[in-house]
C-alpha cells in the first residue's frame, strides 16, 4: 500500500541555521514526490516536486527537497532558516502510477527561533 | 495563470442546516477537481474527486456530496450539518500536464454549533 510519514511532529531550530524536514515513502512503481507548506488558516502552496532526473530538486523560497532511492526518503531541506519560514509542512506522494491523487504525510510543524 | 476561488470563507452554522461551498477556478480547462478536508490544523482528509462534469468519486462515506455542474466549479454540500463537519475545507485542482501536483484554494473555514 502507498503511504508517507513524516515522523516529526515539530521541528525547532534558530534563525540562520540549516533546516530538515523529514519524510519516507512507500509506492509501487516511480514515486512522484510533493512538498506542500501552509501558513496558518491559509491553503496549502506548492513548494517542489521529484518527477525524474536530478536527485536534488530546487523549489520556492529557497527551500530544496533531496529524493534518495535506497533510503526512499524525500527530506525538505533550507541551507539558511527565516523566522518567516515557520509554518505546517506537508509531504505528499501520488498514489500509485495511473492515479492523480496525493497520499499527505501528518504534516510537520517547523519553529524558526530568532 | 489559473486561479483558484473558494467561498465562502468562513462560515458558521448551526446542527442540522444545510451547506454549500463553491470552488471554482480560472485559466485552466479540464482540470481535476478535488474537496478536502482538514480537522485541528493538521492532516488533510480526501473527500471527493473530479475528473470532469458530472463525475463524482467519493473517498470517505458521510452525509456530504459534492457536484461539478461546470467544466471549472466544484460544490460541496450537506442537507444536515452534524457537529462533526467543522473543520477546515479545501478545494484543489490538478492538470495531467503537470505532473499531478494539485493546487489549493485559500479554504472555508467551517464551525458547526
Amino acid at each position: 500500500a502507498q503511504s508517507v510519514a513524516q515522523p516529526e511532529d515539530q521541528v525547532n531550530v534558530a534563525e540562520g541555521n540549516p533546516l530538515t524536514v523529514k519524510c519516507t515513502y512507500s509506492v509501487s512503481g516511480n514515486p512522484y514526490l510533493f512538498w506542500y507548506v501552509q501558513y496558518p488558516n491559509r491553503g496549502l502552496q506548492f513548494l517542489l516536486k521529484y518527477i525524474t532526473g536530478d536527485n536534488l530538486v530546487k523549489g520556492s523560497y529557497g527551500f530544496e527537497a533531496e529524493f534518495n532511492k535506497s533510503q526512499t526518503s524525500f527530506h525538505l531541506k533550507k541551507p539558511s532558516a527565516l523566522v518567516s519560514d515557520s509554518a505546517l509542512y506537508f509531504c505528499a506522494v501520488r498514489r500509485g502510477d495511473s492515479s492523480y491523487k496525493l497520499i499527505f504525510g501528518s504534516g510537520t510543524r517547523l519553529l524558526v527561533r530568532p | 495563470s489559473q486561479t483558484i476561488h473558494q467561498w465562502p470563507a468562513t462560515l458558521v452554522q448551526p446542527v442540522g442546516s444545510p451547506l454549500s461551498l463553491e470552488c471554482t477556478v480560472e485559466g485552466t480547462s479540464n482540470p481535476n477537481l478535488y474537496w478536502y478536508r482538514q480537522a485541528a490544523g493538521r492532516g488533510l482528509q480526501l473527500l471527493f474527486y473530479s475528473v470532469g462534469i458530472g463525475q463524482i468519486s467519493s473517498e470517505v462515506p458521510q452525509n456530504l456530496s459534492a457536484s461539478r455542474p461546470q467544466d471549472r466549479q466544484f460544490i460541496l454540500s450537506s442537507k444536515k450539518l452534524l457537529l462533526s463537519d467543522s473543520g477546515f475545507y479545501l478545494c484543489a485542482w490538478s492538470s495531467g500536464r503537470s505532473y499531478y501536483e494539485q493546487y489549493f484554494g485559500p479554504g472555508t473555514r467551517l464551525t458547526v454549533t
